[in-house]
């Protein structure tokens, strides 16, 4: 199989505060991993792709600064939503893709729900 | 990556098949179709892909017209747990730029008993 984890599944915080969320590929090695966001009744929105260390590329009107992205290791990808305020609450999920493979794989998601 | 068109919604009875289109007409020679559906609340889980021939699963069969512009995924007997969201995605491979996943606002499928 080919299983992502996301944690914590779901968190509360309050404004002003940065969150950690953790993206881990279980069972495989991710030279690629994925973020989305996803509002209500939305559709999934890309904000940034990353690739083992290396800087991650974030999408047009996403700002890096505040959606800080590590992929350390092959199997471990990280958001950091920092200064949280509450128009960032959302779900977010990522996604991690082989190597040299085409399919991704998506984990559970994160709800954030900001205060 | 190309742009598809899905229908908003569909409807299905239980243990019928269910066909779901996607048109891709802007598609290139080098670029997949995915399938994808996200059950409410969760993320998205893989279904099938293909690139020019059809394909099959245990989940589902992808039909891939001939000049690529349009595909169709077939449940075969679906069922209530079915009912979801279903995101037709075109991209390149895992070597290009383009190998990320845009989705669209995809096909709600109902299932109906």
């Amino acid at each position: 199989g080919a299983v992502v984890s996301q944690h914590p599944s779901r968190v509360i915080c309050k404004s002003g505060t940065s969150v950690k969320i953790e993206c881990r590929s279980l069972d495989f090695q991710a030279t690629t991993m994925f973020w989305y966001r996803q509002f209500p009744k939305q559709s999934l929105m890309l904000m940034a792709t990353s690739n083992e260390g290396s800087k991650a590329t974030y999408e047009q009107g996403v700002e890096k600064d505040k959606f800080l992205i590590n992929h350390a290791s092959l199997t471990l990808s990280t958001l950091t939503v920092t200064s949280a305020h509450p128009e960032d609450s959302s779900f977010y999920i990522c996604s991690a893709r082989k190597r040299y493979q085409e399919t991704q794989y998506f984990g559970p998601g994160t709800r954030l729900l900001v205060l | 990556d190309a742009k598809t068109t899905q229908p908003t919604s569909m409807d299905c009875a239980e243990g019928r098949a269910a066909n779901l289109p996607c048109n891709h007409s802007t598609i290139s020679g080098n670029e997949y179709v995915y399938w994808y559906r996200q059950i409410h609340s969760q993320g998205p889980q893989y279904i099938i892909h293909g690139l020019k021939n059809n394909e099959t699963n245990e989940m589902a069969s992808l039909i891939i017209t001939e000049d690529r512009k349009s595909s169709t995924l077939i449940l075969p007997h679906a069922t209530l747990r079915d009912t979801a969201v279903y995101y037709c995605i075109v991209r390149g491979g895992f070597n290009t730029n383009a190998g990320k996943s845009t989705f669209g606002d995809g096909t709600t499928l109902t299932v109906k008993p």
